[in-house]
């Protein structure tokens, strides 16, 4: 079975920093590429960053940018954000994501984000 | 960035009615749409992507259509877990974008 588990969420003081984490099991997590996704208190959901699958290529939303830092340990099948200078916008349950693709010869790739995991939220508050 | 507007943003159904959600893009997006369901406290879950293919495990009741801007969420006939928030999310372009959602109530 395909499992995101998140962690490293909390209280965390303006201007502070936390690490979130992303255990994967059930797929070849090497494979693949991955997201992040956030959700503020009763609020709808916003892509923050993604990784490509040897993490040499990332992209982030134009909010994060500078602050955040996406990575992955292919040999801990883990994701990773590190997140700095961190605001009180930034509170959110953050969401790890897996990256699906299908590719048609005549359209191209279509992606989809399968499965996610449970979350983490993170409080920036003082 | 690609603007993704649904409508309704809540709507008030009974078990057994026909629903149907609308998410527009603010530029054609060919089929690159996908739709979640989320239920409160948990995990979005995919339902459709590429505007019509139904996840494997997803009921049959629900289906996907359209392409360009304009795009549908059918519910052929309301069951009592379907009451959740939808979203749509495009997935042509960088950055990817989420819909507002639409939050599916019991009448």
């Amino acid at each position: 079975e395909v499992q995101l588990v998140e962690s490293g969420g909390g209280l965390v003081q303006p201007g502070g920093s936390l690490r979130l984490s992303c255990a994967a099991s059930g797929f070849t997590f090497s494979s693949y590429w991955m997201h992040w996704v956030r959700q503020a208190p009763g609020k709808g959901l916003v892509w923050v960053s993604r990784i490509n699958s040897d993490g040499s290529s990332t992209s982030y939303a134009d909010s994060v940018k500078g602050r955040f830092t996406i990575s992955r340990d292919n040999a801990k099948n883990t994701l990773y954000l590190q997140m700095n200078s961190l605001r009180a916008e930034d509170t959110a349950v953050y969401y790890c994501a897996k990256e699906r693709t299908y590719y048609d010869i005549l359209t191209g790739y279509y992606s989809w984000f399968d499965p996610w995991g449970q979350g983490t939220l993170v409080t920036v508050s003082s | 960035d690609i603007q993704m507007t649904q409508s309704p943003s809540s709507l008030s159904a009974s078990v057994g009615d026909r629903v149907t959600i609308t998410c527009r893009a603010s530029q054609s997006i060919s089929s690159y749409l996908n739709w979640y369901q989320q239920k409160p406290g948990k995990a979005p879950k995919l339902l459709i992507y590429a505007a019509s293919s139904l996840q494997s495990g997803v009921p049959s009741r629900f289906s996907g259509s359209g392409s360009g801007t304009d795009f549908t969420l059918t519910i052929s006939s309301l069951q009592p877990e379907d009451f959740a928030t939808y979203y749509c999310q495009q997935s042509y372009s960088t950055p990817p974008t989420f819909g507002q959602g639409t939050r599916l109530e019991i009448k």
